[in-house]
């Protein structure tokens, strides 16, 4: 079956653009996380949602940062004039379970932002 | 505070050779799972295995093996005769048992290469 996608995978942006980024979880999964990588880091979280509901909000950096998933399934993160320090590969992963952190997260491919 | 340390960064070794990438991790919790994942150079965070805290038997799939000591909390891993296509950045997580989806703690990441 398919896996978790995230669109675009490249995004250049000037200083200050507003940027959104897309994910679109395995089907019938309930949760969905947001991490950030910087180049050779490991991933860092941001964002985790169960279904619709934005649960912990912990990592996301600024208040720059913001993320929904409206209907439970697709999720995008926004960042809003964004700055240099943003630059990163954004990852989103799914799970099947709906809170208790049992199973297993599968990733998607990460979209890479550079800002200029 | 949960941490994960792998403190390999860059790990070379021919063809054929044994190689044992070393995480050490921290909780305060009794209830806890941990992961590693392969990242190709393609990006993509493939899933390799999950224990979880009370089940300490070590687990072997084909050239892989894994050794879970609690005692000296370390969740090490080993590749048997490497190849070529072995050659990735490998890394640990570690997660809760909580109602917040338990979001994946990473180590800084461990990079392999096999070189022929």
């Amino acid at each position: 079956g398919a896996g978790v996608s995230q669109s675009p995978r490249y995004k250049v942006a000037k200083r200050g653009q507003d940027v959104a980024l897309r994910c679109d979880p395995i089907s019938g999964h309930v949760s969905l996380f947001w991490y950030q990588q910087a180049l050779g880091q490991g991933p860092e979280f941001l964002t985790y949602f169960q279904n619709e509901a934005q649960l912990d909000k912990s990592g996301l950096p600024s208040d720059r940062f913001f993320a929904e998933r409206p209907e439970g399934s697709v999720s995008t993160l926004k960042i809003q004039r964004t700055q240099q320090e943003d630059s990163a590969v954004y990852l989103c992963a799914s799970s099947l379970d709906g809170g208790a952190g049992t199973d297993t997260q599968y990733f998607g491919p990460g979209t890479r932002l550079t800002v200029l | 505070a949960q941490k994960v340390t792998q403190a390999q960064t860059e790990i070379s070794v021919v063809e054929k050779e044994d190689v044992t990438l070393d995480c050490v991790y921290e909780t305060r919790d009794t209830t806890y799972y941990l992961f590693w994942y392969k990242q190709p150079p393609s990006g993509e965070l493939v899933f390799l295995i999950r224990r979880n805290s009370f089940d300490e038997q070590n687990e072997i799939s084909g050239r892989y093996s894994w050794n879970f000591q609690k005692s000296t909390s370390s969740f090490n891993f080993t590749i048997t005769a490497s190849q070529v296509v072995d050659s990735a950045v490998y890394f640990c997580a570690l997660s809760e048992w909580d109602n917040q989806g338990g979001k994946l703690i990473f180590g800084q990441g461990t990079e392999l290469s096999v070189k022929p």
